[in-house]
């Protein structure tokens, strides 16, 4: 059975902090990516990465960066947090990028 | 304009009825049509996806893609309170490695 984990599903953390995702997937999937979703504005792309040490801005990437060093594991930094950035956050990960399996998200909040 | 429109809902109705969730598109480049649900406080899952125009049949789903008027459809049958959640349209360039975009989603209520 897919099975794509994240770290935490709760987390609250405070301005200025420095905040690591962790997601892990046991597919062997070469695609994995980082997600924020906000209501009324759908799942906007972070960052994704096609192999190990390699990744790709998406359409949010500002505030963030990403780590995969090795193939089941893609980390998202926020490296100094913001209030803007309360979010829900999904990873996923695929064979192709479009048949894509996601993690059970992340709540992140703010302070 | 976005490349994916969807009416966010949200949309409710009764035990047993038919449900239809649309969508539009701009991008001609689209191939690959997908339905993700996502149920509340849970990543989303793919439903179903269909290729290129035409209907594609999943149980009581239905997948519907007309690429001459770039809009697609999901049809639900004798819809389930467990068919509560929101509907996630995401078309395909399938090649490429940013291949994906997802519409922002339509919540679908559905009462006993």
């Amino acid at each position: 059975d897919v099975k794509v984990t994240q770290s935490s599903r709760y987390l609250v953390k405070r301005t200025g902090e420095k905040v690591f995702l962790e997601c892990v997937q046991d597919m062997d999937h070469e695609n994995m990516f980082w997600y924020r979703q906000d209501p009324g504005l759908g799942l906007r792309l972070i960052y994704f990465s096609y192999d190990v040490k390699m990744k790709e801005k998406g359409d949010i990437p500002e505030g963030y960066s990403v780590s995969r060093e090795k193939k089941e594991r893609f980390s998202l930094i926020l490296e100094s947090a913001s209030t803007n950035q309360t979010s829900m956050y999904l990873c996923a990960s695929s064979i192709y990028t479009d048949t894509q399996y996601f993690g059970p998200g992340t709540r992140l909040t703010v302070l | 304009q976005k490349e994916v429109e969807q009416d966010p809902g949200p949309l409710s109705v009764p035990e047993g009825a038919i449900v239809s969730l649309n969508c539009t598109y701009s991008n001609s480049a689209f191939q690959y049509f997908m339905w993700y649900r996502q149920y509340s406080r849970k990543g989303p899952e793919l439903l179903m996806y269909t290729y290129s125009s035409g209907n594609k049949e999943d149980g009581r789903f239905t997948a519907q893609v007309d690429k001459s008027s770039k809009y697609i459809s999901l049809f639900i049958r004798d819809s389930q309170p467990s068919d509560s959640a929101t509907y996630l349209c995401a078309p395909s360039r399938r090649e490429g490695r940013r291949a994906l975009t997802f519409g922002s989603g339509t919540r679908l209520q559905v009462q006993p």
